[in-house]
């Protein structure tokens, strides 16, 4: 019953921005856009979330198409120490992790 | 402030025993949530928790899982009676869940793994 689809994995150069896709086509009108990390087999980490309007933290940009079908992630200048499995989630509150887009970021 | 602790980091069973892995939220938080990850796999919602009160289980297998947030202590996530294919990597999570439907932030801990012989 996947919700979400993103690619397996992705590369990335040091420096240069990540741009990570997740298509959504089934979002209701009251789910947010969450993504997070993980790191190794550590404890996922909160990166951003949204519902409709674009979002800006320190981490990461979030931008969602207007009808909300798909979203990307964009960290803007990646480093080593953002290579991780990153999951896109669409949900109320019960989160399901997929398997997520596993980057890593080359030297 | 400390995060969100959980342990024991590790558990061995063999079958038929029984685990309790245990959860402390972040300071100030009221709502838990527990996830189970299988090797190679993405995290499974399990059930959501306030204090004393289960408000989501619809993640809990139907028998030999349990779950508690009494009003005082840690969360415990208990598992009667393990067999192998509980072997997994068991996370707790927080959050202060300020709006409407939207968990906001969940802070996850590091993990129970647990290992069943």
């Amino acid at each position: 019953d996947a919700k979400t689809t993103q690619p397996p994995s992705m590369d990335c150069a040091e420096g240069r921005a990540a741009n990570l896709p997740c298509n959504h086509s089934t979002i209701s009108g009251n789910e947010y856009v969450y993504w997070y990390r993980q790191i190794h087999s550590q404890g996922p980490q909160y990166i951003i979330h949204g519902l409709k309007n674009n979002e800006t933290n320190e981490m990461a940009s979030l931008i969602i198409t207007e009808d909300r079908k798909s979203s990307t992630l964009i960290l803007p200048h990646a480093t080593l120490r953002d290579t991780a499995v990153y999951y896109c989630i669409v949900a109320g509150y019960a989160l399901n992790f997929g398997k997520g887009t596993s980057l890593l970021v080359t030297p | 402030n400390a995060g969100v602790m959980q342990n024991p980091r590790h558990l061995v069973r063999r079958r038929g025993q029984e685990a309790r892995l245990r959860c402390s939220p972040m300071k100030g938080h009221s709502h838990v949530y527990w996830y189970r990850q299988l090797p190679e796999e993405g995290l499974k919602f399990m059930v959501y928790l306030q204090k004393e009160n289960i408000i989501d289980e619809s993640g809990m297998p139907k028998e030999r899982f349990s779950a508690e947030f009494p009003k005082e202590g840690p969360s415990i996530l208990r598992i009667q009676q393990v067999v192998r294919g509980d072997s997994a990597a068991y996370f707790c999570a927080s959050s202060l869940r300020t709006s409407g439907e939207a968990t906001g932030e969940l802070f996850f801990g590091e993990g129970s793994r647990l290992t069943v012989l």
